[in-house]
């Protein structure tokens, strides 16, 4: 099976700008979600989606947002684009399971720089 | 706030010695548990993960973990370390409830050395 693939790699903007970043899952796989990673806060959580519904959400502000389509791709959106935003997004997709929690298997991330 | 906390952000081993890379959670309910490793500019791979039965899991790359509940731990290791194996080392937890909610320790940066 291909692995999880995330569109574009690396992205530049400038701020004010906003991006979307695109996430396509392991076939099969229903869950996504999204991380932040950076050398200052570390890997943290974004939101999850699962079916085409945000189950889960972290903590930032709403100039984040995501979707999921019927086909379980995901996209994510960041408006209005500051400095500390520039990180690596990581998209990981998990099988449907029951119970709800399995192994997330990690894209290679979309490198943001906002200049 | 639940967390996972990793000792050490730099660990340096001699090629061929013991790695161990610690981590710790705060729950009184075990969660599920994993660990994983990030090469420079890729994604995460997983190591090995704990959800229930058997409390040492062994994963890829001759990497092995051990729940230990009354410690709240599951501190990774390795027999012999190689050179392949500098890299990031990520801890996770998912606490119950939390479906695919996952909370990363900080990191440790493995280096090897010849």
């Amino acid at each position: 099976k291909a692995g999880v693939t995330q569109t574009p790699r690396y992205l530049i903007k400038t701020r004010g700008q906003q991006v979307t970043l695109s996430c396509s899952p392991i076939s099969g796989h229903r869950s996504v979600s999204w991380y932040q990673q950076t050398p200052g806060q570390g890997l943290q959580f974004l939101f999850e989606y699962f079916s085409e519904t945000q189950r889960n959400k972290g903590n930032f502000p709403g100039r984040f947002s995501g979707r999921q389509f019927s086909n379980s791709r995901s996209e994510m959106n960041v408006s209005t684009l500051e400095l500390g935003d520039s990180a690596l997004y990581l998209c990981a997709s998990s099988p449907p399971i029951a119970g709800g929690t399995d192994t997330q298997y990690f894209g290679p991330g979309t490198r943001l720089t906002v200049l | 706030a639940q967390s996972v906390t990793q000792l050490g952000s730099h660990v340096s081993v001699s090629e061929g010695a013991l790695v161990l890379l610690r981590c710790n959670y705060s729950s009184s309910v075990p969660p599920y548990l994993f660990w994983y490793v990030q090469y420079p500019n890729q994604g995460l791979q997983l190591l090995l993960k704990y959800t229930t039965g058997a409390t040492l899991v062994k994963g890829i790359n001759g990497f092995e973990a051990e729940f230990k509940k009354s410690e709240t731990s599951f501190h990774l290791t390795k027999p012999s370390a190689h050179m392949s194996d500098a890299a990031e080392y990520f801890c996770a937890v998912i606490y119950s409830g939390g479906y695919q909610k996952v909370t990363f320790g900080t990191g440790t940066k493995l280096q090897v050395i010849p």
